[in-house]
């Protein structure tokens, strides 16, 4: 069975900082991994994926994510946070075997000044 | 366009009651999936159609649940009766192929009392 963890509940950085949301999968066969942001009262917005090629995928606001396949690991990363970077973030994993994307629990990232 | 389209914003109703959320996907898309999100639970997927044909309805709750996807342009979730449990968020998202990011509406907030 698929699934994703995101280890940690919230994350807090200062403005500028670099910040990290982790994220772990645990998926059968070659896994299709997102990141999506959730702004209060809105849907999920999706940021990033990775298919297949490079390692280091580029995304929306920024954003980028490094995939590890040893590590099993798809890490969401911004070299320099802001404020309005403040949200709940979701990493997800898709197989080739299922068109339904499995979601982790989310971690909120809080920036501030 | 407008992106997904989801009515009400807001539903608050009394236990017993039925409930009929509706949803308008992204023209062109032929994968349409109704989520639900709570606080404790996180997100779930409860079904997803393909080409207006229901392709996984196992995370339905209950028989008090269905959906249906008469065309490619409008898809509704019905609870009957409903329970104060059933109070959450309820996302509808489309897709253009398997492995397309998901394109979320803005939730229906329902309030069972």
């Amino acid at each position: 069975a698929q699934s994703v963890a995101q280890p940690e509940d919230q994350v807090n950085v200062a403005e500028g900082n670099p910040l990290t949301v982790k994220c772990t999968y645990s998926v059968s066969g070659n896994p299709y991994l997102f990141w999506y942001v959730q702004y209060p009262n809105r849907g999920l917005q999706f940021l990033l994926k990775y298919i297949t090629g490079d390692n280091l995928v580029k995304g929306s606001y920024g954003f980028e994510a490094e995939f590890n396949k040893s590590q099993t690991s798809f890490h969401l990363k911004k070299p320099s946070a802001l404020v309005s970077d403040s949200a709940l973030y979701f990493c997800a994993a898709l197989t080739g075997t299922a068109s339904k994307l499995t979601f982790g629990t989310g971690t909120r990232l809080q920036v501030t000044l | 366009d407008a992106g997904v389209i989801q009515s009400p914003r807001h539903e608050v109703t009394e236990m017993g009651q039925e409930v009929t959320l509706r949803c308008k996907p992204i023209s062109g898309h032929d994968y349409l999936f109704w989520y639900r999100q709570t606080m404790m639970r996180g997100l779930e997927l409860l079904i997803y159609f393909n080409n207006n044909v229901p392709i996984d309805d196992s995370g339905m709750p209950e028989d008090r649940f269905s959906a249906k996807m008469p065309n490619a342009s409008f898809s509704t979730l019905k609870i009957q009766p409903s329970e104060p449990r059933d109070s959450a968020v309820y996302f509808c998202a489309s897709s253009f192929g398997e492995e397309a990011p998901l394109h979320f509406g803005n939730g229906t907030r329902l309030t069972v009392t």
